[in-house]
């Protein structure tokens, strides 16, 4: 089974500050996909941004990027110019390509904090 | 592109009683899974929908149950319920299972009294 792991249980910035949230995962596959989701007080998941473990190179999204590191099983997350509407908790999630027994595998979340 | 919805959105229920969620996904997707998100256990897989099949299924009791019906919408039951399971029940939408593309419905807020 895999594990995804989040060690940063609340972050807290001020806005326009760079941020990087951690995870780092362990998983026997080889094909997998990462996520990072993002749940705002409303509790809807948003999709902010994911990785196909076979590609070497990092996501990105506008503001949003990733660091994914495969030997080392990391994946965290890089925002810039941080601003209060990303106020949320932000999920690191893995799944194998193809579906697989466990669905998405979800770490507990790093609650982050954007001070204006 | 309407997204994925869930019914009810709040829900308040008695200890042994039973309960049923509602999710319709994406126009198109034929792929349903469904997850529990608590403050203890964080958010915990339940099971996997894909054309009116259950594909897998997360580490709950037979009292957790689904079904997917022929237009891809599915329900999830709880029999018996217990205080533990008050909990978001959310669901997510892809068109294949594993997608690379899963999109979240708003969740059911279930409370347990």
């Amino acid at each position: 089974a895999q594990t995804v792991t989040q060690s940063q249980p609340e972050m807290s910035v001020q806005e326009a500050e760079t941020v990087t949230l951690s995870c780092t995962y362990d998983t026997s596959e080889s094909n997998y996909y990462l996520f990072w989701y993002k749940q705002p007080p409303s509790r809807q998941m948003i999709l902010v941004i994911r990785q196909e473990a076979y590609k070497q190179q990092n996501a990105t999204e506008n503001r949003f990027s990733v660091n994914f590191q495969k030997a080392a099983k990391s994946f965290s997350l890089k925002i810039s110019d941080s601003q209060l509407g990303d106020t949320a908790m932000y999920f690191c999630a893995l799944q194998y390509s193809g579906g697989g027994a466990d669905g998405l595998t979800f770490g507990k979340g790093t609650h982050l904090i954007i001070q204006p | 592109k309407a997204g994925v919805t869930q019914t009810p959105r709040y829900l308040i229920k008695t200890r042994g009683q039973q309960v049923t969620l509602s999710c319709s996904p994406i126009s198109g997707h034929r792929s349903v899974s469904w997850y529990q998100q608590t403050p203890g256990q964080g958010l915990q897989f339940l099971f996997e929908y894909f054309s009116e099949t259950q594909r897998n299924k997360g580490n709950f009791p037979g009292r957790f149950s689904g079904r997917q019906f022929s237009n891809s919408r599915s329900e999830m039951n709880v029999s018996t319920l217990e205080l533990g399971d008050s909990a978001l029940y959310l669901c997510a939408s892809s068109a294949i299972p594993g997608s690379r593309e899963q999109y979240f419905g708003p969740g059911t807020r279930l409370t347990v009294t």
